[in-house]
């Protein structure tokens, strides 16, 4: 059974401080990770996918993977009110068959 | 298209009816996957389509829930006597090849909100 775990928040963080969402997954083999940010109402939008070990930097977004302990999260710096949402952590195992197994999202506040 | 689009965006329906969802995909994307988004919980994949062919079944929820999807295009997910525990978002998403891996980016539409009283 493939699980993928988030810390359901929610969040609660200053504006212009660093967010840090966790995420852990079950599948040792998974191979694919994705961070999606869902505003409520709305569907999921892609934020960072990362693929191997180590940082990945996009803006203001950084994954980090570390697949020994199973383990990755994104770092939010300089946030700021508009990044209020729910982050949902995807685990993909590889192969190109299976769908994402989704975490259920941490509710990110930042306060203004 | 520009996006995935689904519909219809909102459907009400009475227990024991049959629904039909619809997900038009990016225009050239050959996989495509449905999800369900229940309220509090995170979203559940439901079946994925290579082409027209969708490899395993296994993750859909019961045998009232069927899809298909013809000429590698659109496809439709069919729930038969719909129950409440039904009620959810249903979301469509596309990727370019779906061979990558697993690996490339999924694209979502904005979901089809289902009731059923």
């Amino acid at each position: 059974q493939k699980e993928v775990e988030q810390n359901s928040g929610p969040l609660s963080v200053p504006e212009g401080a660093i967010a840090s969402l966790n995420c852990t997954y079950s599948d040792r083999g998974s191979q694919s990770f994705f961070w999606y940010r869902q505003y409520s109402g709305k569907s999921p939008e892609l934020i960072m996918s990362i693929y191997s070990n180590g940082d990945k930097e996009d803006g203001r977004f950084t994954a980090q993977l570390n697949k020994a302990s199973q383990y990755v999260s994104l770092l939010i710096r300089d946030s700021q009110p508009s990044d209020s949402a729910t982050y949902l952590c995807a685990v993909n195992l590889g192969g190109g068959a299976d769908g994402l197994t989704f975490g259920k999202g941490t509710h990110l506040i930042i306060q203004p | 298209g520009a996006g995935v689009s689904q519909s219809p965006s909102n459907k009400v329906t009475e227990k024991g009816k049959d629904v039909e969802l619809r997900c038009d995909p990016i225009s050239g994307h050959t996989a495509l996957y449905w999800y369900r988004q229940s309220l509090g919980q995170g979203l559940e994949f439901l079946i994925y389509f290579q082409g027209n062919s969708a490899p395993d079944k296994s993750g859909l929820p019961s045998d009232r829930f069927s899809a298909e999807r013809t000429g590698g295009s659109v496809s439709t997910l069919t729930i038969q006597r719909t129950q409440q525990e039904d009620s959810a978002v249903y979301l469509c998403a596309s990727s370019f090849s779906g061979l990558a891996g697993g690996g490339e980016t999924q694209y979502f539409g904005p979901g089809t909100r289902l009731l059923v009283l």
